[in-house]
């Protein structure tokens, strides 16, 4: 069974641009979550999709998106890039209760 | 809300040395609680979960944990350190009032492992 893949691994981007994260989950599962990950702030859930309706959001500006496409895909999208956004977004699967699986991340960088 | 604290951020022990690492949980309700470890430069993987079974769980590559609710513990624990078990860990309580899939983790413990 595949795991959870995530694209693009790595990106760099410059500051004021849009950025879309890509996370396909382990076939099966309905659930999609997303998390930011920064040396400072550590683990921070960003939000959560269902069946493509968003169910649960982190603390994050509105520059921060999402959405589920009926294959259970998910895409998650930051416009208006800042320094700070730079970190691993980590994306996990679940089947909607119990165990969530992680992929690698997509690294961004902002310069 | 659910959290996690753990209590160290640095644990290093010789190799083929007992591994504890600890982590404390602050919860309303019967929490499900799990250990995911991180490689360096990887994404995260499960190493165990706690559900309000068996107190004493134990999960893959040796690891185990124990779930005590009168000291809200639930500390992560190996008997012989190995050295690919060098790596960050993360305690980590599900906020599953809403029956969200919606993960709190806590600050990581990194695990030096020397030979």
């Amino acid at each position: 069974k595949a795991g959870v893949t995530q694209t693009p691994r790595y990106l760099i981007k410059t500051r004021g641009q849009q950025v879309t994260l890509s996370c396909s989950p382990i076939s099966g599962h309905r659930s999609v979550s997303w998390y930011q990950q920064t040396p400072g702030q550590g683990l921070q859930f960003l939000f959560e999709y269902f069946s493509e309706t968003q169910r649960n959001k982190g603390n994050f500006p509105g520059r921060f998106s999402g959405r589920q496409f009926s294959n259970s895909r998910s895409e998650m999208n930051v416009s208006t890039l800042e320094l700070g956004d730079s970190a691993l977004y980590l994306c996990a699967s679940s089947p909607g209760e119990g165990d969530a699986f992680f992929g690698q991340g997509t690294r961004l960088t902002v310069v | 809300a659910q959290s996690v604290t753990q209590l160290d951020s640095h644990v290093s022990v010789s190799e083929g040395t007992p591994v504890l690492l600890r982590c404390n949980y602050s919860s309303s309700y019967s929490p499900s609680l799990f250990w995911y470890v991180q490689h360096p430069n990887k994404g995260l993987q499960l190493l165990l979960k706690y559900t309000s079974a068996a107190t004493l769980v134990k999960g893959i590559n040796g690891f185990e944990a124990e779930f005590k609710k009168s000291e809200t513990s639930f500390h992560l624990t190996k008997p012989s350190a190995h050295m690919s078990d060098a790596a960050e860990y993360f305690c980590v309580v599900s906020d599953g009032n809403t029956g969200f899939q919606k993960l709190v983790f806590g600050t990581g413990t990194r695990l030096l492992v020397s030979p």
